[in-house]
């Protein structure tokens, strides 16, 4: 089973400061994925990468970068933390193929920007 | 852009109970690949079963099952004897490919499962 882990559990911040959300992945997955989780709105998809040195935008990247240094990790940053970034964000990997498309996903990271 | 649909807020039945939730779809292309997930109350989320759009049988894993509505661009999900475990929040999703050529899922809100004794 691929293993997917996020650090921090918990993280409190305050607005302005800079705040790295990161995660670690040991299935050699292709694919990674940022997404924040807020009521109403389900999984929003904030940033993904489809392989090392590469990053794209997904739906609401407002606020946000990251960053994938490597195969196995992939960093989710905000430069300057607003009270309307306190979410849980979820980082996910995949394979990338048609045949094996599913995600794994971390426990999440519970973020509250004061 | 690709849309998924889950009117559905939240669902209560009763233990041993057969229980659809439901997802609508929106989508440009031909072929196209839908998803659920399960989040449990600890906030873990798992896949559970996918449908192929090219595929005519439903997918069945357990007792989950997909009544895929193709003229309809509607993808249920079927519990059949839930238990108390099956409490959860579900989502559908969709595949989606960027122009680079990697793919995404989008996600609908979610419906809240409850299962009662």
């Amino acid at each position: 089973e691929a293993a997917v882990t996020q650090s921090p559990r918990n993280k409190v911040a305050v607005t302005g400061g800079k705040v790295t959300l990161s995660c670690n992945q040991t299935n050699n997955h292709n694919n990674m994925y940022w997404y924040r989780q807020d009521t109403g709105h389900g999984l929003r998809l904030i940033h993904y990468s489809y392989g090392a040195g590469s990053t794209e935008k997904g739906d609401i990247p407002d606020g946000y970068k990251a960053s994938r240094p490597s195969q196995e990790n992939f960093s989710l940053i905000l430069e300057l933390a607003t009270p309307s970034q306190t979410s849980v964000y979820f980082c996910a990997s995949g394979a990338g193929t048609i045949s094996n498309e599913r995600l794994f996903f971390g426990h999440g990271t519970k973020l509250s920007v004061l | 852009a690709q849309k998924v649909t889950q009117t559905q807020t939240s669902i209560s039945v009763m233990e041993k109970t057969t229980v659809t939730m439901d997802c609508v779809y929106e989508t440009q292309d031909s072929s196209y690949f839908l998803f659920w997930y399960k989040q449990t109350a600890s906030g873990e989320i798992v896949f559970l079963i996918r449908q192929d759009s090219y595929k005519k049988e439903n997918a069945t894993v357990g007792h989950y099952s997909l009544n895929f509505q193709k003229p309809k661009s509607s993808i249920g999900l079927i519990i059949t004897a839930t238990q108390i475990e099956d409490s959860a929040v579900y989502f559908c999703a969709m595949r989606e490919v960027a122009s680079s050529g990697s793919w995404q899922l989008i996600f609908g809100s979610g419906t809240q499962l409850t299962v009662m004794p």
